[in-house]
């Protein structure tokens, strides 16, 4: 069975780092790219970026660039989002994700809530 | 890049159909056949229903489709059930990174 797991939720403070995680499990993890979606409080979905495990090949979404850093570790079929320094706009709900050839999700994680609040 | 422009709701009765339409560019939808469709229930993560305009995954009921014309992707919703009311958002490939609509809540009347 195909799994997406996530790290739990996390409350930071304005200008802390933070580095959440997604562990893949039931298929080759290298494979397919995973990719990472917010959804700030009662809005819509955006990209963020897709990462290759294979070769780390990485894309952002032009709005995320330089705001956010993804990477993978293959040897633990794990992808890490990562905030160097947090924004209270940072708060919001992110899931990652499997994407196919044809860019869409197969599969998705339970989502990791950020709360960024003095 | 800007997000595509889907209504902000639609509604309908049980057994009715609805359409969701979905706008982008020559750019994103216009240009690829990647168009994806995305059903989020509240407090839940969102859930493939149509990829590639037209394409449903295994489990997905018959009474969702896709279509796409010009700069336009289109989901229906036929024979509309209540556990359909949900938030349903479409997602087209844009040339190295891809695009969300903004949503349209479906409420089933």
């Amino acid at each position: 069975e195909v799994q997406l797991v996530q790290s739990g939720a996390e409350v930071k403070k304005p200008g802390e780092s933070l580095k959440i995680s997604c562990k893949g499990s039931g298929y080759s993890f290298t494979g397919y790219w995973i990719g990472w979606v917010r959804q700030m409080p009662g809005k819509g979905l955006e990209w963020m970026g897709i990462i290759h495990p294979a070769d780390s090949d990485t894309r952002y979404s032009p709005s995320f660039q330089g705001q956010v850093t993804i990477s993978v570790d293959k040897s633990i079929s794990t992808a890490f989002l990562q905030w160097s320094s947090l924004k209270a706009s940072d708060t919001a709900m992110y899931y990652c994700a499997r994407v196919r050839s044809g860019w869409f999700v197969d599969y998705w994680g339970q989502g990791t809530l950020v709360t960024v609040s003095s | 890049q800007s997000a595509l422009t889907q209504p902000r709701s639609v509604s309908g009765s049980p057994g009715q159909s609805v359409t969701i339409s979905c706008t982008g560019t020559s750019s994103d939808v216009g240009a690829y056949n990647y168009v994806s469709w995305y059903q989020q229930h509240p407090g839940k993560a969102p859930k493939l229903m149509i990829y590639d305009v037209s394409k449903r995954p295994s489990g997905v009921p018959d009474r969702f489709s896709g279509s796409k014309s010009g700069n336009t992707a289109s989901l229906t919703i036929s024979g509309l059930q209540a556990e359909d009311e949900a938030d349903y958002y479409c997602c087209s490939y844009a040339g190295s990174y891809t695009v969300f609509g903004g949503g349209t809540k479906l409420t089933v009347l």
